[in-house]
C-alpha cells in the first residue's frame, strides 16, 4: 500500500515560532503537495513540488515556504507562526503529472498556534 | 481560474436510503478530470470515484455513481443503500489533465447517516 506519513497528528506552537511540518511518502512519487483545510473553505493548495528541489506556489503561499531535498520528503515551513495559521494541514503525493493517477493523502496535522 | 462549488454544507440520509451530493465547477479547459473524495473522522482522504471529462458515460463504483453533466458543469454523487460507514465529509475536486498542479477542491459536504 502507498503510504504518506505526516510527522505529527497534533501540534501546538507559539506565535513567532518557526514550525516544520514533515511529510514522507514511500512510493517514489514525483509530485508532492501541501494543502490547508479550513471549515467551509475546503482544501486550498499552499505549495507543490514536481521534482527534487523544484517547487511552485499554490493558491495561498504567503507565510509559508517548502523544502524538498529528497524525493520522498516534502517539508512545509512556517517561518514565523501566527494565529491565523491555525488549521489542518494535509500532505499528498502522486506518481505522475497526469490526472488519471490517484493522489494519496497523509492523515493530516492539526496545528494550533497560540 | 477554476472554481468548484458544493452548495450543501450538510446532508443527512437514513440508513439504506439514497442520497445525492451536488457539485458544480467552472472551467474553460476541455480536458479535465473530476473526483469525489471522502474524509471520515480518521481524517484520511479516500478517493471514492473519478470521471474523465471526455467520457460521456457516468462513472460507477459499487454503491457510488455520478451524474456528470458537462454542458451544465455539474458533477453530483449518488450514494445508494447508504451505510453508517458512509458518514464523512465529501469533497468534490477538479484537475486539468497533464498538469502537475494538484486538484481544486470544493468546500465539502458533511454527510450524516441516520440509523
Amino acid at each position: 500500500d502507498v503510504k504518506v506519513t505526516q510527522s505529527s497528528r497534533y501540534l501546538v506552537k507559539r506565535t513567532g515560532e518557526k514550525v516544520f511540518l514533515e511529510c514522507v511518502q514511500d512510493m517514489d512519487h514525483e509530485n508532492m503537495f501541501w494543502y490547508r483545510q479550513d471549515p467551509g473553505l475546503g482544501l486550498r493548495l499552499i505549495y507543490f513540488s514536481y521534482d527534487v528541489k523544484m517547487k511552485e506556489k499554490g493558491d495561498i503561499p504567503e507565510g509559508y515556504s517548502v523544502s524538498r531535498e529528497k524525493k520522498e520528503r516534502f517539508s512545509l515551513i512556517l517561518e514565523s507562526a501566527s494565529t491565523n495559521q491555525t488549521s489542518m494541514y494535509l500532505c499528498a503525493s502522486r506518481p505522475l503529472p497526469d490526472m488519471n493517477t490517484e493522489a494519496f493523502f497523509g492523515q493530516g496535522t492539526r496545528l494550533t498556534v497560540v | 481560474a477554476q472554481t468548484v462549488t458544493q452548495s450543501q454544507p450538510e446532508m443527512s440520509v437514513q440508513e439504506a436510503e439514497t442520497v445525492t451530493l451536488s457539485c458544480t465547477y467552472d472551467t474553460s479547459e476541455s480536458d479535465y478530470y473530476l473526483f469525489w473524495y471522502k474524509q471520515p473522522p480518521s481524517r484520511q482522504m479516500i478517493l471514492v470515484i473519478r470521471q474523465e471529462a471526455y467520457k460521456q458515460q457516468n462513472a460507477t463504483e459499487n454503491r457510488f455513481s455520478v451524474n456528470f453533466q458537462k454542458a451544465a458543469k455539474s458533477f453530483s454523487l449518488k450514494i445508494s443503500d447508504s451505510q453508517l460507514g458512509d458518514a464523512a465529509m465529501y469533497f468534490c475536486a477538479y484537475g486539468v489533465s497533464g498538469s502537475a498542479r494538484q486538484l481544486t477542491f470544493g468546500s465539502g459536504t458533511q454527510l450524516t447517516v441516520l440509523p
